[in-house]
């Protein structure tokens, strides 16, 4: 499976945006890019997935380098709330349920 | 919709002791996932279901590890005989087809003594 690149951990600033990068430089043509991320003591949700075009949700935005070789989420005013280990991962499109591959995620410190 | 909705929410028992853990995923659904996290080996498929149909289980443990769906709105994850080591905490989730998303239980926190 292509793996994914994600930093361990950042900082932000409430009511600040939030860039957080991924690399996935083996990407396939057929890969999607989901978010999900993980409150503390809860599940992981579901925040975005995008194939080759930047997506927008209420949550977030996902942006996508032309290349396909990484990847941005974006939080444009980050909250206390958004404190979470967000999980950036390649699904194939209309494969078979592998189930959700989980690296390490990226930890996301809001500061007041 | 209530979500994922896992029981116990905690669970402690001592080595040697059976465990089952219970999930009811979303009305709808047709696939059904358990996960467990540990702080070692973070976020791990330990098995799906497609249509009450276990279809991969390669990630579960060993033997002592079994989970069942005998309906569209219950499955159950037991380990039996129980080890410290399987002290984690374990999620449900259920998605409307196989590469759709996927919704989260709140986990059931086990702790083996």
């Amino acid at each position: 499976d292509a793996k994914t690149t994600q930093p361990n951990s950042m900082e932000s600033n409430e009511e600040e945006p939030v860039h957080l990068p991924c690399n996935h430089s083996t990407i396939s043509g057929t890969d999607y890019i989901h978010w999900y991320r993980q409150l503390p003591s809860q599940g992981p949700e579901y925040v975005i997935h995008g194939l080759t075009s930047n997506v927008n949700n209420r949550m977030a935005s996902l942006a996508i380098a032309e290349d396909r070789k990484s990847s941005t989420l974006i939080l444009h005013r980050a909250t206390l709330r958004d404190a979470a280990v967000y999980y950036c991962i390649l699904r194939p499109w209309g494969g078979g349920a592998d189930g959700l591959t989980f690296g390490k995620g990226t930890h996301l410190i809001i500061q007041p | 919709d209530a979500g994922v909705i896992q029981s116990p929410r905690h669970e402690v028992t001592e080595m040697g002791q059976e465990v089952t853990l219970r999930c009811k995923p979303i009305s709808g659904h047709d696939y059904l996932f358990w996960y467990r996290q540990t702080m070692m080996r973070g976020l791990e498929l330990l098995i799906y279901f497609n249509n009450n149909v276990p279809i991969d289980d390669s990630g579960m443990p060993e033997d002592r590890f079994s989970a069942k769906m005998p309906n569209a709105s219950f499955s159950t994850l037991k380990i039996q005989p129980s080890e410290p080591r399987d002290s984690a905490v374990y999620f449900c989730a259920s998605s409307f087809g196989p590469s759709n998303t996927q919704y989260f239980g709140p986990g059931t926190r086990l702790t083996v003594l």
